[in-house]
């Protein structure tokens, strides 16, 4: 069964700075999105991106995030200058095959990055 | 924006016995109501979900019933057994402008399940 896949699975850093976060989408999935879940607390949504341009971001997506699909099958997160509280696990997620239009809705997670902010 | 909310927290039964998990949602314009599974350390795993337009779906043990009109819905598992012990989130979908659309959680129950 396809998956969708990140790396690195552990990340750890100093405060300030830059981080990429990297994802491979399952292959022909639209929809792309990044959740964080700080630890012991829900999964929180980051940013959604469609068809090569953010659809919708939180009011933590703030000017130090920022998103790429730099090519036709990675899909990444950078933190510009991290600070402690961005330490936390990142998920990416994908939906949306374009054929099977019964699963459509259905969100597939990677196994996550877990970001340590020192 | 959508506002999920779910309870209880915390929730623990004996091996056997049922579970039942419940939320809210504030968007009436929400659709797609799917339920995650998480054990520790790992990704969320989907185990059912259902659309807008049923008001239950079923698959074995697991059962999920939805009220459009009050907005709310709920997760049923029967028959639990301890593999069943793990963090569900609640989920609700909404269609935002530009075609895309955003899954927002709930805030987690942990189910304990004891022999």
């Amino acid at each position: 069964e396809p998956e969708v896949t990140q790396t690195p699975s552990h990340q750890v850093t100093q405060m300030g700075q830059e981080v990429i976060l990297r994802c491979v989408p399952i292959s022909n999935h639209l929809y792309f999105y990044w959740y964080r879940q700080i630890l012991g607390q829900k999964v929180e949504f980051l940013v959604s991106f469609y068809n090569n341009e953010i659809s919708e971001k939180s009011e933590i997506f703030d000017d130090q995030f920022s998103v790429e699909r730099p090519d036709g099958s990675n899909f990444t997160l950078k933190i510009r200058s991290t600070k402690l509280e961005d330490s936390a696990m990142y998920f990416c997620a994908s939906r949306g095959h374009p054929v099977n239009i019964a699963t459509n809705e259905k969100l597939f997670f990677g196994s996550g990055t877990q970001l340590s902010v020192l | 924006g959508e506002n999920v909310e779910q309870h209880p927290s915390t929730l623990s039964v004996q091996e056997g016995d049922s579970a039942v998990i419940k939320c809210t949602y504030s968007d009436s314009a929400s659709n797609y109501f799917p339920w995650y599974k998480q054990e520790l350390g790992k990704r969320p795993q989907l185990i059912i979900d259902i659309r807008s337009n049923v008001g239950e779906k079923k698959d074995q043990r697991i059962a999920v019933t939805l009220n459009k009109t009050a907005k709310h819905f709920s997760l049923h598992i029967t028959e639990t057994q301890p593999e069943d012990s793990a963090v569900y989130f609640c989920a609700a979908l909404i269609r935002v402008t530009g075609g895309g659309n955003k899954l927002t959680f709930g805030t987690g129950t942990q189910l304990k399940v004891e022999l």
